[in-house]
């Protein structure tokens, strides 16, 4: 079945670093892609997504390209702020109609001033 | 547009008491629909989910259970909380012919 890993956390940066979060997953066919964002106390929401391989997302600053070669989503930002601080989940999707999404475990980023 | 809406915000119950937590979408018809828990610093973890009114699939037996008594309104049930049942409970929905899944803004549940 469809699985997605992306790196452990905490990462921790300084206020203007560059960001990566890896993510990979395991799949077969073309799924749909995602990143989410869940900041303290809400629920998830959607930050990007690529539908296609080679399809880049952008969203915010943020943005992650869908590469089919290396079955990989890795999110990237040029330059992280404190409100930026918040658990990133990479997701895998599919238009089926009894499909259930599947999530990474979420990586925690916590940004310093 | 298509909103989600997730009741309460926050619950504190006592270990024994019964549970309800409603999730409601707007704006759309025949919806999947889902529930998971988040426990404190852990992913996300599938509980039900329903395709139609009245069909429910159970990923975790548990002390939980789910119903859909109507297209848009999913509801998630216990007879007697645990102290495990503690966690952020969010309810999700996605269009069967759309990839992304949309979430509420989720329940906070301590059973005390």
């Amino acid at each position: 079945g469809d699985s997605v890993t992306q790196m452990e956390g905490p990462v921790t940066l300084s206020e203007e670093a560059f960001l990566t979060i890896n993510c990979t997953y395991t799949a077969t066919g073309y799924p749909s892609l995602f990143w989410y964002v869940q900041y303290p106390g809400e629920g998830l929401q959607l930050l990007l997504k690529a539908t296609k391989a080679d399809d880049k997302g952008s969203n915010k600053g943020f943005e992650a390209t869908y590469r089919k070669e290396t079955t990989s989503f890795h999110l990237e930002k040029g330059s992280v702020q404190v409100s930026d601080s918040a658990v990133y989940f990479c997701a895998l999707g599919r238009a089926g109609g009894s499909y259930i999404p599947t999530f990474g475990r979420g990586t925690s980023l916590i940004v310093h001033p | 547009s298509q909103t989600i809406h997730q009741w309460p915000a926050t619950l504190v119950q006592p270990v024994g008491s019964p549970l309800s937590l409603e999730c409601t979408v707007e704006g759309t018809s025949n919806p999947n629909l889902y529930w998971y828990r988040q426990a404190a610093g852990r992913g996300l973890q599938l509980l039900f989910y329903s395709v139609g009114i009245g069909q429910i699939s159970s990923e975790v037996p548990q002390n939980l259970s789910a119903s859909r008594p109507q297209d848009r309104q999913f509801i998630l049930s216990s007879k007697k909380l645990l102290l495990s049942d503690s966690g952020f409970y969010l309810c999700a929905w996605k269009f069967p012919g759309v990839v992304e899944a949309f979430f509420g803004q989720g329940t906070r549940l301590t059973v005390v």
